[in-house]
Formats: structure tokens, sequence, C-alpha cells
């Protein structure tokens, strides 16, 4: 079945550092591929998709590329601010199976030290 | 804001006893998930429903069970409560199965 694997946390950076935060999925088919964000005492929020190969998904300063050939989907920062200290979730959707819910990462905590 | 409304935001209460959790979709979409979230255990789905059906089923105990109604908002319920249902329940709509999904701020449920 489809599944999704990311970076353990927890990963702490200092302000302005470049940030990746790794994910690889297993599926058949094409699935579309998220990033949430779950910042501190609020829901998840949508940070950023991607629905086919190649595409690049980015919101607020933040990108993800749906690369086929490795099946990852990696999270990217050029410059991280404290207020990027939160949760992130990978997930995927869809794909031959069409699996008829969203299937979550474990999560990855970010800290940000000023 | 998500458009997705839960209530109550906080529930306290005692092992054995049985809660309603309530979910308001954002307006047009037709599917709603279950969602908990436990320090120990990350976010497990649970269930879903889409149009008022079960679509589909996570890991759910048999204590648990959920519907649907008429005007699209659902409810959760949690009965014979033990220490261990203590964690945040999120609720998520979307348009259909393959879109993303837009979370509710979540209810804190804390079994004594």
């Amino acid at each position: 079945g489809n599944s999704v694997t990311q970076m353990e946390g927890p990963v702490t950076l200092s302000e302005e550092a470049f940030l990746t935060i790794n994910c690889t999925y297993t599926a058949t088919g094409y699935p579309s591929l998220f990033w949430y964000v779950q910042y501190p005492g609020e829901g998840l929020q949508l940070l950023l998709k991607a629905t086919k190969a190649d595409d690049k998904g980015s919101n607020k300063g933040f990108e993800a590329t749906y690369r086929k050939e490795t099946t990852s989907f990696h999270l990217e920062k050029g410059s991280v601010q404290v207020s990027d200290s939160a949760v992130y979730f990978c997930a995927l959707s869809g794909g031959v199976s069409s699996a008829s819910k969203i299937i979550f990462g474990s999560g990855t905590r970010l800290s940000i030290r000023p | 804001d998500s458009g997705v409304t839960q209530t109550p935001k906080h529930l306290i209460t005692a092992t054995g006893q049985r809660v309603t959790l309530r979910c308001s979709p954002r307006s047009g979409d037709l599917s709603v998930y279950w969602y908990q979230q436990s320090l120990d255990q990350g976010l497990q789905f649970l269930i879903q429903y889409y149009n008022g059906e079960e679509r589909a089923k996570g890991n759910i105990l048999e204590r648990f069970s959920a519907q649907q109604f008429p005007d699209l908002h659902s409810e959760l319920n949690l009965s014979s409560l033990e220490l261990g249902d203590s964690a945040l329940y999120f609720c998520a709509s979307s348009v259909s199965q393959e879109n993303e999904q837009f979370f509710g701020p979540g209810t804190r449920l804390t079994v004594l």
C-alpha cells in the first residue's frame, strides 16, 4: 500500500540557516504530494502541494519538488526564521490504489534558535 | 482560519464516560475526516465520511463511532473512555477525497 517516510526530528537550526526535511514515498501510479505545517496549539495547515512529476510547490519561502525517479518530495527553505518553528508533515493521496484518504508521515518537529 | 469549526475546544472527563465531538466542514466540502493526535503516536487517521456515507476506516477503536448528518456536519462519539484516549482530535474536510484537506483547530480531550 501507499506510505510516506519522513526525516525524524527534532531538527534544531539557527535563524537564517538552510533547511531540508526529507520525505520519500511509496505509491503506485501518480499520487498528489503535500506538505502540511502545524504551529504550536493549532491544527494542520496546507503549506504546499504538487500534483504531478517535476512540479514544484512553493509557499512562504518553502519549496518542494515532486521527484518521481527518486520517489521524493523534500521540503527546503533557504533562510529559516524563528516563526518557522512548527511540526511539518509530508503526505500523499491518490495513485492507482486511489486510497480514499491522505496518508501522512510521522511529522518532523523543527525548532529555530534566534 | 480554515473554515472548519470544531466544538468543544477542550473537554475534561472521567474514565468510563462518553463524549461527543462536533465538526462543521468548510462550506461546499462533502468529505469529513477524523484524526487522533497523541504525543507518542503522531497523527492517526480514524474515519472518513463522504456526503453522509462512511468511505474509509483507519485505526478507529470499536468504542468510537462517527456519523455525518444531512447538513454535512459530523460527530465523533467516544465511549467507555480510557486514560489512553486523552489526545487532540482533529476534523478535516475536503471537496473530494483526493484534494487537500483543511483542518479544524481540534478538540483537546483529557480523560482523568
